[in-house]
């Protein structure tokens, strides 16, 4: 695609509820990371995939939180009973994937996520 | 570690020059990011530069690394109104190629 989709770009939901959030990276990009940003704080890394290789969950803040890529494309973010401090904007990029300085991350829009 | 700072605020005049500066720990720093972010919108790449350059210039914008004192500044010459954003510094490090670590962000405001 034309550049890096993300959906949907707002949810609202109840402390509690599981959502997922979804990500499409730029077709033929191996490498898609997802970040929050909470407010006024900056990107915070959860979790990296790259090709067919083992995801780098490292960034995921509990249990709740896990990710899934399909086909190595599309992604979904899961979080499980979602509370009040999971509310934040959440960010995917995609990449070439190379180690260079070719690989530049292009972000999608993000999704306002608010626990209520 | 790998701490990535930034001042939150700068307020300049429209023609004026901006300098956002950013500092971090991690001397394996291999490349050194600047993303800009419009409201409602997802970071844009606007440069960066590699750990062993000092300088690079971009038509309006220059980025100066100090290694030595671990400091990235980006230099917005002529700012104009459109270049109000939050400015991101982000670094890439050696030993976990996977990961870019973020600053908080310097939100620029452009006074007309």
């Amino acid at each position: 695609g034309a550049g890096v989709s993300q959906s949907p770009s707002n949810k609202v939901t109840e402390k509690g509820k599981d959502v997922e959030l979804r990500c499409d990276p730029i077709s033929g990009h191996t490498a898609l990371y997802w970040y929050r940003q909470s407010l006024g704080q900056g990107l915070e890394f959860l979790i990296y995939f790259q090709g067919n290789s083992a995801p780098d969950k490292s960034g995921l803040p509990s249990d709740r939180f896990s990710a899934e890529r399909t086909g190595g494309s599309v992604s979904t973010l899961t979080i499980q009973r979602t509370q009040q401090e999971d509310s934040a904007v959440y960010l995917c990029a995609s990449s070439q994937g190379g180690s260079g300085d070719t690989d530049t991350q292009y972000f999608g829009p993000g999704t306002r996520l608010t626990v209520l | 570690g790998e701490d990535v700072e930034q001042s939150l605020f700068l307020s300049v005049r429209e023609g004026d020059s901006s300098v956002i500066n950013c500092t971090y720990t991690d001397s394996s720093s291999t490349y050194l990011y600047w993303y800009k972010q419009e409201p409602g919108a997802g970071l844009q790449l606007l440069t960066y530069i590699f750990s062993n350059m000092d300088m690079k210039q971009d038509q309006r914008l220059t980025v100066l690394l100090n290694k030595k004192d671990k400091h990235l500044s980006l230099r917005i010459a002529d700012t104009q109104t459109g270049d109000s954003a939050i400015y991101f510094c982000a670094e890439r490090t050696r030993y976990n190629f996977n990961k870019f670590y973020f600053g908080s962000g310097t939100k620029l405001n452009v006074k007309p």
